[in-house]
């Protein structure tokens, strides 16, 4: 079965500082890959998505950005962190194959910024 | 812009059925219709999904409406684990295109 890993559960950082949250599935090949923001009392934001290595969609413009080194591996960084930035991230993966592939999410990293 | 439409609030007692209902008027003929439902402090979690068939699965019943303009979430007997936030969502074109909007809120009573 699949399962999708995400690190760490919470962190607390200084505005300013860089930030690497990382994300990993397993059990599956080329799946799609997501990063989601949910901000205090808001709905979900996609921010990011990602078809293949290397290739990566941004839907929102901001500070932050999205790396897919390998197949299975997400990584959400940021060089300098804002206090806007706060919020519970999420990432999700999917089977390939366009909008009847439900999406299946992590347990999410709540980042708080000091 | 989640281009659906669900009340914000609901209640339900434990052991009863719940209908949750969603607004989608604008949906074109390539969206499919997904329900997800959130967990205080935990991320979304897939319930169900359809075209245009009624479809049940071992979590819940999705009936869409023939003229898709609407669909309805049914939880046969609502446990007090059911207690979530649950989205409807068009969900069609562009890959990675899944839009949450702020869902209804479902609180189960003892």
């Amino acid at each position: 079965s699949q399962t999708i890993h995400q690190w760490p559960a919470t962190l607390v950082q200084p505005v300013g500082s860089p930030l690497s949250l990382e994300c990993t599935v397993e059990g599956t090949s080329n799946p799609n890959l997501y990063w989601y923001r949910q901000a205090a009392g808001r709905g979900l934001q996609l921010l990011f998505y990602s078809v293949g290595i290397g290739q990566i969609s941004s839907e929102v413009p901001q500070n932050l950005s999205a790396s897919r080194p390998q197949d299975r591996q997400f990584i959400l960084s940021s060089k300098k962190l804002l206090l806007s930035d706060s919020g519970f991230y999420l990432c999700a993966w999917s089977h390939a194959g366009g909008p009847y592939q439900p999406q299946h999410f992590g347990d999410g990293t709540r980042l708080s910024i000091l | 812009d989640a281009k659906t439409t669900q009340p914000n609030s609901m209640e339900s007692n434990e052991e009863e059925p719940v209908h949750l209902p969603c607004n989608h008027s604008t949906i074109s003929g390539t969206d499919y219709i997904h329900w997800y439902r959130q967990l205080p402090s935990q991320g979304p979690e897939y319930v169900i999904h359809g075209l245009t068939s009624n479809v049940n699965n071992r979590m819940a019943s999705l009936a869409i409406a023939e003229d898709r303009k609407s669909s309805t979430l049914i939880l046969h007997r609502a446990t007090l684990r059911d207690a979530a936030v649950y989205y409807c969502i068009r969900w069609g074109g562009s890959q990675g295109n899944l839009i949450f909007g702020k869902g209804t809120k479902l609180s189960v009573k003892p």
